[in-house]
C-alpha cells in the first residue's frame, strides 16, 4: 500500500464551481499534511499546510483533514482557469520525518 | 527572502556520463531533499540531508549519490548515466525535519542522449 494515494482521474470542472480533490494515508502516524499545485512544466508550489482536524481556509481554498479515516481533502471554490494544474498531496511520515507524496491529480477548469 | 536555487537549469548529456546537480536552500533551511520527476511516475523520493548528515534514502541504484555541505547547500550526483535517468530533479528545502512543509527549486531537467 503506498503511503500517500491519490486516486481520481483528470478533473473537469467549469468555471465558478468547486473543484474537490481527495487523499488517503497509510501512517496513522502522520502529523502534517500539505497541497501543491505544479503547473505544467513547473515545480510544485506549496499552497495549504494542515496539521489538526477539521477545516482550515485560505482564500479560495479549504483544506480538510479527518486523521480517524485518514483523509486529506482540498476543495477549491470560484474555480478559475488559472487553477488548472496538477495537485499533490503530501503527508509526513510518523516514523521517519520524510515528507511522502501522492501522484498527483490534474485539474482542468473549463471556461 | 530568495527561494530554492538550483542550477544549472537545463543538462544534455550521453550515456554513461556522470553529471552533478546543484541545489541551494533557501536562507535559514538546513534540511535539503531531492526528487526525480518523470512523465507518470510522480515524485520519487532520492534522499534528503539535514545537518550535512542523510537522514532518508529512497529505493534508487547507487548511481545516485549526494551530499550536503556546511553552508546546507547540497548536490547530487549520478554516475553511469542511463536513458531512463531523464527526467526533471527537484530539490526542496525545510526548515528541520518535523512537520515544515518543503519548498521546492524550479529544477534541473536533465536529457539523455
Amino acid at each position: 500500500q503506498k503511503e500517500v494515494e491519490q486516486n481520481s482521474g483528470p478533473l473537469s470542472v467549469p468555471e465558478g464551481a468547486i473543484a474537490s480533490l481527495n487523499c488517503t494515508y497509510s501512517d496513522r502516524g502522520s502529523q502534517s499534511f500539505f497541497w501543491y499545485r505544479q503547473y505544467s512544466g513547473k515545480s510544485p508550489e506549496l499552497i495549504m499546510s494542515i496539521y489538526s482536524n477539521g477545516d482550515k481556509e485560505d482564500g479560495r481554498f479549504t483544506a480538510q483533514l479527518n486523521k480517524a479515516s485518514q483523509y486529506v481533502s482540498l476543495l477549491i471554490r470560484d474555480s478559475q482557469p488559472s487553477d488548472s494544474a496538477t495537485y499533490l498531496c503530501a503527508g509526513q511520515s510518523g516514523g521517519n520525518n520524510r515528507l511522502a507524496f501522492g501522484k498527483g491529480n490534474q485539474v482542468v477548469v473549463i471556461p | 527572502k530568495a527561494g530554492v536555487t538550483q542550477t544549472p537549469r537545463y543538462l544534455i548529456k550521453t550515456r554513461g556520463q556522470q553529471v552533478t546537480l546543484s541545489c541551494s536552500p533557501i536562507s535559514g533551511h538546513r534540511s535539503v531533499s531531492w526528487y526525480q520527476q518523470t512523465p507518470g511516475q510522480g515524485l520519487q523520493f532520492l534522499f534528503e540531508y539535514f545537518s550535512e548528515t542523510q537522514r532518508n534514502k529512497g529505493n534508487f541504484p547507487g548511481r545516485f549519490s549526494g551530499r550536503q555541505f556546511s553552508n546546507s547547500r547540497s548536490e547530487m550526483n549520478v554516475s553511469t548515466l542511463e536513458l531512463g535517468d531523464s527526467a526533471l530533479y527537484l530539490c526542496a528545502s525545510r526548515i528541520g525535519t518535523d512537520n515544515q512543509p518543503q519548498h521546492f527549486g524550479d529544477g534541473t531537467r536533465l536529457s539523455i542522449l
